[in-house]
């Protein structure tokens, strides 16, 4: 099915564990991004990406690494999970210049 | 640095009745975008407004770009329940590698 596509939906992990959220994204659009989003904060931009092997901080990149080796796949680790990371994450990508198609979400719990 | 803010926070209403929600910024964007977000999902996009005293249609949705290109509103008309949800708006940012998301306005219809 075409798309972009998270796993998994849900995640409890430990504190210090390290947890990779996947992202899968068929229309071979350039730009992708992660999010988390918290109450009280909306969207907030980790890490975004403008194409394989080009990705960079966004507003809140702390604690966290991504890689881009396809165009299609964009993980998001976190090296040491700590309970501030507990959120709902949230990944997209961008089709032309202005629409962003996100992703059901993963709700991570650390704790 | 960029921020959209949005009013009001909180809405309920019952249904049949209008609204009218508002994203501002004191930057100017070259587009605006409303999303509606579902509890569990993401973000789906409704619109995206690219010139300044756009109005565009979207059934009982009305959306209009301010003049300025600093604000927008949605205007819904005869509300329903199935219209509950997040609303966001966002636009790109100077670079036009991210979006800026406004908080959001979470409303609720009531039957």
């Amino acid at each position: 099915d075409a798309g972009i596509t998270q796993s998994p939906r849900y995640k409890i992990t430990e504190t210090g564990r390290q947890v990779t959220l996947m992202c899968h994204q068929t229309w071979s659009h350039s730009y992708m991004f992660w999010y988390r989003q918290d109450l009280g904060h909306g969207l907030r931009l980790i890490y975004y990406s403008a194409a394989a092997d080009i990705t960079d901080k966004g507003e809140v990149p702390d604690g966290y690494v991504v890689s881009r080796s396809k165009t299609e796949n964009f993980p998001l680790t976190l090296e040491s999970a700590t309970r501030s990371q507990t959120s709902v994450y949230f990944c997209a990508s961008l089709g032309g210049t202005t629409e962003a198609f996100f992703g059901q979400g993963t709700r991570l719990t650390v704790v | 640095t960029q921020l959209l803010e949005q009013s009001p926070q909180f809405l309920s209403i019952q249904e049949g009745e209008n609204l009218t929600v508002y994203c501002n910024s004191s930057s100017v964007f070259s587009s605006l975008q409303w999303y509606r977000q579902e509890p569990g999902e993401g973000p789906v996009l409704l619109v995206t407004v690219v010139t300044g005293g756009e109005v565009k249609k979207l059934k009982r949705l009305t959306f209009q770009f301010g003049d300025a290109r600093k604000d927008s509103s949605l205007h819904i008309t005869a509300a329903q329940p199935g219209d509950t949800g997040l609303y966001l708006c966002a636009g790109p940012d100077n670079y036009g590698q991210n979006f800026v998301f406004g908080p959001g306005t979470r409303l609720s219809v009531l039957p």
